[in-house]
């Protein structure tokens, strides 16, 4: 069975701080595809990255990093220096059939100005 | 530019008619899948459709809904017999250039049956 648990249902932040949206996974599959999208206000789902789990690289891109961590079956996302523009529900994914995703209930972050 | 666009952007029906959501690709592409989205809760899979025949669906995915790709162009969602439980956003996504498995959503139609 596959499940993505976000245990942070919302999170606040104060502009300028930086945040960590956590995401554990579960999947007995050993091949499978990780994702984060965000989901502003506006409501579209904009992908950010995808981890295949045989590539344990930590990635950065700007002020968003991701930590992923086989051992622990958890897919963390780093935003730095948090910006009002980052407020939305970011969820996490999982997919093994490339057909099928897997969300998580989502990560309600507000920036304050 | 999106990745796909939907149409309508809202729909309200009654409850027990048919609607028929709409999913445009802005190129050519092989691979579409069917979410929805509860109000605040997390998006769910419905169904994924290549080359014209159902890949995979979810147990959401009741005799009530169908999907077609009748123009070889618009990829369609029909619900044949609204309930109040459908009443969500759903969206439709395309998949990402290559063995990638990123899907790229469209903005969604927002279904209200009441």
């Amino acid at each position: 069975a596959q499940k993505v648990t976000q245990a942070q249902t919302e999170i606040s932040v104060v502009e300028k701080e930086d945040v960590t949206l956590d995401c554990v996974y579960e999947t007995r599959d050993t091949t499978y595809y990780l994702f984060w999208y965000k989901q502003p206000p506006s409501g579209e789902l904009v992908f950010l990255i995808r981890r295949n789990s045989f590539d344990e690289q930590n990635e950065i891109s700007g002020r968003y990093s991701w930590n992923f961590q086989k051992s622990t079956s958890s897919f963390n996302f780093t935003i730095t220096a948090s910006q009002v523009v980052d407020s939305a529900v970011y969820f996490c994914a999982l997919t093994y059939t490339g057909n099928q995703f897997y969300f998580g209930t989502g990560t309600s972050l507000t920036v304050i100005p | 530019e999106p990745e796909v666009t939907q149409t309508p952007s809202h729909q309200v029906t009654q409850m027990g008619q048919e609607v028929i959501l709409r999913c445009v690709p802005i190129s050519n592409h092989l691979y579409f899948y069917w979410y929805r989205q509860i109000l605040g809760q997390k998006v769910e899979f419905l169904v994924s459709f290549y080359n014209n025949e159902i890949s995979e669906k979810s147990e959401i995915f009741d005799d009530q809904f169908s999907v077609e790709r009748p123009d070889g162009s618009n990829f369609t969602l029909k619900i044949r017999s609204t309930k109040l439980e459908d009443s969500a956003m759903y969206f439709c996504a395309r998949e990402g250039l290559g063995p990638t498995y990123e899907q790229y959503f469209g903005p969604g139609t927002r279904l209200t049956v009441t």
